[in-house]
């Protein structure tokens, strides 16, 4: 089954803790995302990745970092989580335009961070 | 001006009613366009691809109009499944992919 997998789903730190949120996906795609979503913001995209070790900031960067070593892997770091990182983490993945361009998402991981 | 706006909602329908979503986009160079469903504290998934000629899936019709830099989406005949909020996504690169959310409207189809 095509999918994208994220772990842990659910995560209450405190903060400094590193913390490190894995995501894998098995469907060959090129295209990883990682956003946020905190109510009356939507979804904020973090970081993206266009394939293998090509990463790049979205728009709240500050205080995550990511790693693309394999194609079908692509944790989200926080080195030193704060209060304001607690939110609902969505990855995603997508094949890109030759494929449908759709944007297939893992089923969240909710942190709270104390 | 955000990249993606979305009317506010949210929106409270009698099953059965027809309700439109409107979506705006300010990059004329964007590429692909999509809305997504996403029901509460779940994932989004898509809902339907936009394409230029317009495009229907059973009660669910979306047009894109390229000079006005709108999108939007139909729904016919609302059942209470519908309630959910509806994500506008706009592929916005036009050397990759570089995916915009729209705020997200919420419908509340109601017995």
């Amino acid at each position: 089954e095509a999918q994208v997998t994220q772990n842990p789903r659910y995560l209450i730190t405190v903060t400094g803790k590193k913390l490190t949120v894995t995501c894998s996906q098995n469907m060959n795609h090129e295209y990883m995302s990682w956003y946020r979503q905190d109510p009356g913001l939507g979804l904020r995209q973090i970081y993206y990745s266009m394939n293998v070790e090509v990463t790049d900031k979205g728009d709240v960067p500050e205080g995550y970092k990511v790693s693309r070593k394999e194609k079908r892997n692509f944790p989200l770091i926080l080195e030193s989580p704060s209060p304001n990182q607690t939110s609902l983490y969505f990855c995603a993945s997508s094949g890109g335009r030759q494929n449908t361009g759709e944007l297939f998402f893992g089923e969240g991981s909710r942190l709270t961070v104390l | 001006r955000k990249e993606v706006e979305q009317d506010p909602g949210p929106f409270n329908v009698p099953e059965g009613a027809t309700v439109a979503f409107n979506c705006t986009y300010s990059n004329s160079a964007s590429q692909s366009f999509f809305w997504y469903r996403q029901d509460c504290r779940k994932e989004p998934k898509l809902l339907m691809s936009v394409y230029s000629s317009g495009n229907e899936d059973g009660r669910f019709t979306a047009q894109l109009n390229r000079a006005s830099q709108y999108i939007s989406l139909l729904i016919r005949d609302s059942k209470l499944s519908d309630s959910a909020t509806y994500l506008c996504v706009v592929d916005t690169d036009n050397y990759g992919q570089n995916f915009v959310f729209g705020p997200g409207t919420r419908l509340s189809v109601l017995p």
